[in-house]
């Protein structure tokens, strides 16, 4: 399975963009980048995925390295709902099923 | 809103204990999973099911069952409750496509004294 490389924690303000690197030098050609997130004493929420082309929805934006072997995940003002742990994953195909490996994601600390 | 609904927020059992745990699912979705959430470990998926009726372990199913019988149901089972079996448990439920996003329930936090 590509793994990808997040770092621990961030630290953003209020009402400031906030851009959450991934790095995923192994990806092969046909893998998505996904991302989701995980508010404290919840499930993980998905927030976005991508190929090629960056991608807009109404949480976040995710740009794609031309090489694809980084994205980044960027919040356009961050707001104290925003304070999570966010993973980025490559989903494989196991058995019929998308396979999802969590790793540790990223941290991010929003200040009021 | 869709919804995967587990049945229970917190458990507590105790070691030798039979444990069920449910998870409901009403998007009509073909797969259904179960993962752990442990602190420094993040989430491990223990099984997972893509049909009524079929299962396939994940990476961590020793100590585990799973059972679904219906589409919308999917049940963990710790047939003999341990205490390192003391964690977050999380079930999702998604679409077949290998992009389809999953969906989570908000987790049972089971203690086994």
């Amino acid at each position: 399975d590509a793994k990808t490389t997040q770092p621990n924690s961030m630290e953003s303000n209020e009402e400031e963009p906030v851009h959450l690197p991934c790095n995923h030098s192994t990806i092969s050609g046909t893998d998505y980048i996904h991302w989701y997130r995980q508010l404290p004493s919840q499930g993980p929420e998905y927030v976005i995925h991508g190929l090629t082309s960056n991608v807009n929805n109404r949480m976040a934006s995710l740009a794609i390295a031309e090489d694809r072997k980084s994205s980044t995940l960027i919040l356009h003002r961050a707001t104290l709902r925003d304070a999570a742990v966010y993973y980025c994953i490559l989903p494989t195909q196991f058995q019929g099923a998308q396979k999802l490996v969590f790793g540790q994601g990223t941290r991010l600390t929003i200040n009021p | 809103d869709v919804k995967v609904t587990q049945s229970s927020r917190y458990l507590v059992k105790r070691t030798g204990e039979k444990v069920f745990l449910e998870c409901v699912q009403d998007m009509d979705h073909e797969n259904m999973f179960w993962y752990r959430q442990d602190p420094g470990l993040g989430l491990r998926l223990i099984y997972f099911s893509y049909d009524v009726k079929m299962k396939e372990k994940g990476d961590i199913p020793e100590g585990y069952s799973v059972s679904r019988e219906k589409k919308e149901r999917f049940s963990l089972i710790l047939e003999s409750a341990s205490t390192n079996q003391t964690s977050m448990y999380l079930c999702a439920s998604s679409l077949p496509s290998l992009n389809e996003k999953l969906f989570f329930g908000s987790g049972t936090q089971l203690s086994v004294l």
